[in-house]
């Protein structure tokens, strides 16, 4: 079995640059949840994607965007990067959409805006 | 506006001591989970909840569901050096979000 795996596991952006983060889900889960965490808080909740639609969505602007492919894995797209952004971005992946089953977590992209 | 609170921030205990880790909200949850989070990876689903005054052992840890399904406790006896880490509580209101909390920063002593 396969974890959830993410890419990069560091970066460095420029406030103003995009960035675009990626994620392979579980083996077998269709759904993929996108969480911000900044240094010393608790994940927040950014968008969730199940079968390639976004299915709930966080207090996140529209410079937070997504994309799920038919394989299940995920983009998480952040334009006009600000140096709030700063942050380690977690990506969850579960079996059927919501939260009524477990998340598996992915270890993370840290990244820094400058 | 943070809708799950825990208490304490952060907790520093010798190897062996019990302690109780708290997560409150003026909120109702349909379920809560708690997870543990170590430096550079990502939060390790622990157990999850859904019964209102629901109780679930797992080894050393001791996990409870208030009975309005708004706040739940963590107690670990004898504390060991590989309890160290973040806990995190997560509560979710409906299908559709899920919640954290503030987290809970443990660091048991040897």
């Amino acid at each position: 079995e396969t974890g959830v795996t993410q890419s990069p596991t560091h970066l460095i952006k420029t406030r103003g640059q995009q960035v675009t983060l990626r994620c392979s889900s579980q083996s077998g889960h269709n759904t993929v949840s996108w969480y911000q965490q900044a240094l010393g808080q608790g994940p927040q909740f950014i968008f969730q994607y199940y079968r390639e639609e976004e299915n709930g969505r966080g207090n996140f602007p529209p410079r937070f965007s997504g994309l799920q492919f038919p394989n299940y894995s995920s983009e998480l797209n952040v334009n006009a990067l600000e140096l709030d952004d700063s942050a380690l971005y977690l990506c969850a992946s579960s079996l059927g959409q919501g939260f009524t089953s477990p998340l598996h977590f992915g270890n993370g992209t840290r990244l820094t805006v400058t | 506006t943070q809708l799950l609170e825990q208490s304490p921030q952060f907790l520093s205990i010798q190897e062996g001591e019990n302690l109780t880790v708290y997560c409150n909200s003026s909120s109702v949850f349909s379920s809560l989970q708690w997870y543990r989070q170590e430096p550079g990876e990502g939060p390790v689903l622990l157990v999850t909840v859904v019964t209102g005054g629901e109780v679930k052992k797992l080894k050393r840890l001791t996990f409870q569901f208030g009975d309005a399904r708004k706040d739940s406790s963590l107690h670990i006896t004898a504390a060991q050096p590989g309890d160290t880490g973040l806990y995190l509580c997560a509560g979710a209101p409906g299908a559709n979000n899920l919640f954290f909390g503030t987290g809970t920063r443990l660091t048991v002593i040897p």
